[in-house]
């Protein structure tokens, strides 16, 4: 079984200022990370994956997240925000093995990005 | 490709009610599922299938009920609605492999009073 902790409910931040979003996990086996993203009104997206290689990884907009598996942790960053990152954030576990695609979700994290 | 749809987008029932949320989806995928979204809690699941005629039950199965008779469809069915399944429920898709990025529906939003 795994969890996901995100450690930040709703974090304000200033038009062209950085943002990072905490994410732990708990899993007893190995796991692919993911961040998605919602916007509001809709529904989820993928904004970035971990499955294997290079510990950072990187979105098409600007976005970035670090696996450190010692630490168990998957945090997003982003150096500087727009208004239209606005949104809600989710961090999420799969088993590598397993049945089908079974994603457990942490509980969002609510940007809000003021001019 | 029209992706993931789901109908209705809003529905209000009373206590002891019953109603099918519909999901479809035309990628092909095999694996779909039912995800509720409560605040502070993220996205639990509900009931998922890796194939027509297959399902399984997720985190939070009691009081709902799945059927997968093909590939695109994959209803979800509330056998007496109690307001604790008031919620938003999300419906998504994808390839079986566990690394796969999964296709989210745009949501049904769901009061039971």
């Amino acid at each position: 079984a795994q969890s996901v902790t995100q450690l930040d409910s709703q974090v304000p931040v200033f038009e062209e200022a950085p943002v990072e979003l905490r994410c732990n996990y708990s899993s007893s086996v190995s796991v692919y990370l993911f961040w998605y993203v919602q916007y509001p009104n809709q529904g989820l997206q993928l904004l970035l994956k971990y499955l294997s290689g290079s510990t950072l990884v990187e979105s098409i907009n600007g976005f970035e997240a670090e696996f450190n598996k010692s630490q168990t942790s998957f945090h997003l960053r982003k150096p500087s925000v727009h208004i239209s990152d606005t949104a809600e954030y989710f961090c999420a576990v799969s088993g590598v093995r397993g049945a089908g695609n079974k994603l457990t979700f942490g509980g969002g994290t609510r940007v809000l990005v003021k001019p | 490709n029209a992706g993931v749809t789901q109908t209705p987008k809003f529905q209000v029932l009373k206590t002891g009610q019953s109603m099918t949320l519909q999901c479809a989806q035309d990628m092909n995928h095999e694996y779909m599922s039912w995800y509720r979204q409560d605040p502070g809690m993220g996205l639990r699941l509900i009931h998922y299938s890796v194939g027509a005629g297959i399902t399984d039950q997720g985190e939070v199965p009691n009081g709902y009920n799945v059927s997968r008779s093909t590939t695109e469809d994959f209803p979800l069915r509330l056998l007496s609605a109690a307001p604790s399944q008031t919620s938003v429920y999300f419906c998504a898709s994808s390839y079986l492999r566990t690394r796969d990025e999964q296709y989210f529906g745009p949501g049904t939003r769901l009061t039971v009073t």
